[in-house]
């Protein structure tokens, strides 16, 4: 069966960068793009940012380019998104879904607090 | 410009039926959607595409209770037979050009 399985909780400084993976299994992990969203508390879902695992195309959303980098490892079936420079607002949940929205991970919690 | 939108809050009595509404931005009434559930300290869980002639692909497991259906530029979601576990955050999300996807406000769901 479909599965996307990301990394652990994160609690990170202000200024620092975060890396977090999604392991995907269950299907050929180059023939569907991943986005990645991510959930502040008590607000809706924020569209982060979109890669292709074919080709390593990406389209990030306007407000985080500059600061996001999304990569994959087809070797391991695993995407990867980094944020750099965090700052309190970045505190959310961060969810990898395969580009069809039909599978979600679990969500990562990545928590910016000096 | 492509925007989802959704009205902030629903309820219904538990056993009854519910129908929520996703309205897609002037121009484009054509777009495919997904509805997506989440239930609280949760994340989110595939329900459906659903596409402009109302035809909808549901997800692994998803009780027959929830269905899809469009009006113009219109998406509907209607669960039946409310049960307590309905109680949750609904998303519509639509996929956009160079594969971004634009959410919904998302619409909470009351079973009362």
């Amino acid at each position: 069966q479909v599965q996307l399985v990301q990394s652990g909780a994160e609690v990170k400084k202000p200024g620092a960068s975060v890396k977090v993976s999604c392991k995907a299994s269950g299907y050929t992990f180059s023939h569907y793009g991943i986005s990645w969203v991510r959930q502040a508390p008590g607000q809706g879902l924020e569209w982060m940012g979109w890669i292709s695992p074919y080709n390593g195309n990406t389209n990030y959303a306007q407000k985080l380019q500059g600061r996001v980098t999304m990569t994959t490892d087809t070797s391991t079936s695993t995407a990867y998104m980094e944020l750099r420079s965090l700052r309190s607002d970045d505190t959310a949940i961060y969810y990898c879904a395969r580009e069809a929205g039909d599978y979600w991970g679990q969500g990562t919690l990545v928590t910016v607090s000096s | 410009q492509l925007v989802l939108t959704q009205s902030p809050s629903a309820s219904a009595s538990l056993g009854a039926s519910v129908k929520l509404t996703c309205t897609l931005s002037s121009g484009h009434s054509s777009y495919a959607i997904a509805w997506h559930q989440q239930q609280p300290e949760k994340g989110p869980r595939y329900l459906m595409k659903l596409n402009s002639d109302g035809s909808h692909n549901k997800g692994d497991g998803i009780p027959d209770r929830f269905s899809g259906s469009t009006s113009g530029a219109e998406r509907y979601l209607t669960i039946s037979s409310l049960q307590s576990e309905d109680e949750a955050d609904y998303y519509c999300q639509t996929w956009g050009t160079g594969s971004n996807w634009v959410f919904g406000g998302g619409t909470k769901l009351t079973v009362l």
